[in-house]
């Protein structure tokens, strides 16, 4: 079934270590984008995408870092990470950025403890 | 401060009983959508609303995009315990989709 996958889906890391979460989508979508989901905040945005060679910051970027190589593959690292940074990780894609009459899809989400 | 505020927080109602889940900005927006979001899973549209004052039904949910496109509001008429999850809106802002702080809905049989 073609949609988006995120890998792991959930994982406990040692403050200060590096971890990179994984996206990959297969619908050929151009945009896409990293959220984090704690309790009473929602969604907000750390990083987008909004084509393949290009991202930009969302709200919370500070810790974060993304690559966008291909239009398939984005991922989310954490180059060191703090127990602040325990949250919920959702990776979204959907045909085109900036055009907000479009369906985003999501991944099942990583669910991220720092420790 | 988020770009979109949604009210209340929490609503926990009988089954049967009606609710309305708000949405608003100071920020005007071409479209807001509405997602919802169960337990466990990434959220799914429900809905996309264009057009200032525009209404639109999905079966017992009613959506209603403001005159000036900054808020909109979700109604849910005699609802049902398969109507309980997050409810979150999401807007364009210079190619950025965010989304509200979501309102939780609980519904009991």
């Amino acid at each position: 079934i073609a949609g988006i996958t995120q890998a792991p889906t959930s994982q406990i890391l040692a403050a200060g270590r590096r971890m990179t979460l994984r996206c990959t989508q297969d619908m050929r979508h151009n945009a896409m984008y990293w959220y984090r989901q704690d309790l009473g905040l929602g969604l907000r945005l750390i990083h987008y995408s909004n084509t393949a060679g290009t991202t930009g910051k969302g709200e919370v970027p500070d810790g974060y870092s993304v690559s966008r190589a291909n239009t398939d593959d984005f991922p989310l690292t954490l180059a060191s990470a703090v127990p602040s940074q325990t949250s919920v990780y959702f990776c979204a894609s959907r045909p085109e950025g900036g055009q907000a009459n479009t369906e985003a899809f999501f991944g099942q989400g990583t669910r991220l403890t720092v420790v | 401060t988020q770009l979109l505020e949604q009210s209340p927080q929490f609503l926990s109602i009988q089954e049967g009983e009606n609710l309305t889940v708000y949405c608003n900005s100071s920020s005007v927006f071409s479209s807001l959508q509405w997602y919802r979001q169960e337990p466990g899973e990434g959220p799914v549209l429900l809905v996309t609303v264009v057009t200032g004052g525009e209404v639109k039904k999905l079966k017992r949910l009613t959506f209603q995009f403001g005159d000036a496109r900054k808020d909109s509001s979700l109604h849910i008429t005699a609802a049902q315990p398969g109507d309980t999850g997050l409810y979150l809106c999401a807007g364009d802002s210079w190619g950025k989709l965010q989304f509200g702080a979501g309102t939780q809905v609980v519904v009991t049989p």
